[in-house]
């Protein structure tokens, strides 16, 4: 089946820095890819979405200058939390739609990366 | 915009027993409608998807849902939990017609006793 993979899962960074989170499709071609937050106990929150070879479209209240989404490639989408704070820390997650029609309509999801700024 | 709500923040159950998680959804056409389970510090695993067709949905680890247009629902069940379905469990709808974003309801967390 299709596999999504998430690196890194968990990740300590001091405030002021800046992190990046990848993820990739191992086995399909990936033409869009979204990326959520989810916080302790809540649901997930779209951030963006991003399709390959242009900008990602980020949801309401979402600064697209902190969080960089680029994805290059069919099988690779970036997350770059830029000058991390700690209310930036959050479970971040992604997923990986296939570009197959209405009867492969999935989405397949990373295992999340666990960001802590100190 | 499309909208999803899980009544049910937590739901404790014995083992053996029977489940139904709740999911009504809110959206101006046909739903695609999905289930998902998550582990704590996990992603998200598929547990079944309804496009169109038959309205009872299976789907793995002995889940099955129904879709109710009338009732704007897509209820999820499991007639013997085992302990390892102790997770969150989310509800998600789909919109083809607002970029295919998945927007998800706010969860339900269900515990197993023994």
């Amino acid at each position: 089946g299709a596999v999504v993979s998430q690196h890194p899962s968990r990740v300590i960074c001091k405030s002021g820095t800046s992190v990046k989170i990848e993820c990739r499709s191992l086995d399909f071609q990936a033409t869009t890819m979204f990326w959520y937050r989810q916080f302790p106990k809540q649901s997930l929150m779209l951030m963006a979405t991003s399709n390959e070879g242009s900008k990602a479209t980020y949801e309401q209240g979402v600064e697209k200058d902190k969080f960089l989404i680029n994805h290059a490639s069919l099988t690779l989408s970036t997350l770059t939390v830029t000058s991390a704070h700690p209310e930036d820390s959050s479970f971040y997650i992604c997923s990986a739609r296939s570009s197959g029609g209405d009867a492969d309509y999935g989405y397949t999801f990373g295992s999340g990366t666990r960001l802590t700024v100190v | 915009a499309q909208s999803v709500t899980q009544p049910d923040i937590h739901i404790t159950v014995s083992e053996g027993a029977s489940l139904e998680l709740r999911c009504n959804y809110s959206y101006g056409a046909t739903p695609y409608l999905f289930w998902y389970v998550q582990s704590p510090g996990q992603g998200l695993q598929l547990l079944l998807k309804y496009f169109s067709g038959d309205t009872l949905v299976q789907g793995i680890k002995g889940f099955e849902a129904e879709f109710k247009r009338s009732q704007s629902s897509f209820n999820l069940r499991k007639p013997s939990v085992h302990w390892s379905d102790a997770a969150e469990y989310f509800c998600a709808v789909g919109a083809p017609a607002a970029g295919n974003k998945l927007t998800f309801g706010g969860g339900t967390r269900v515990l197993v006793k023994p």
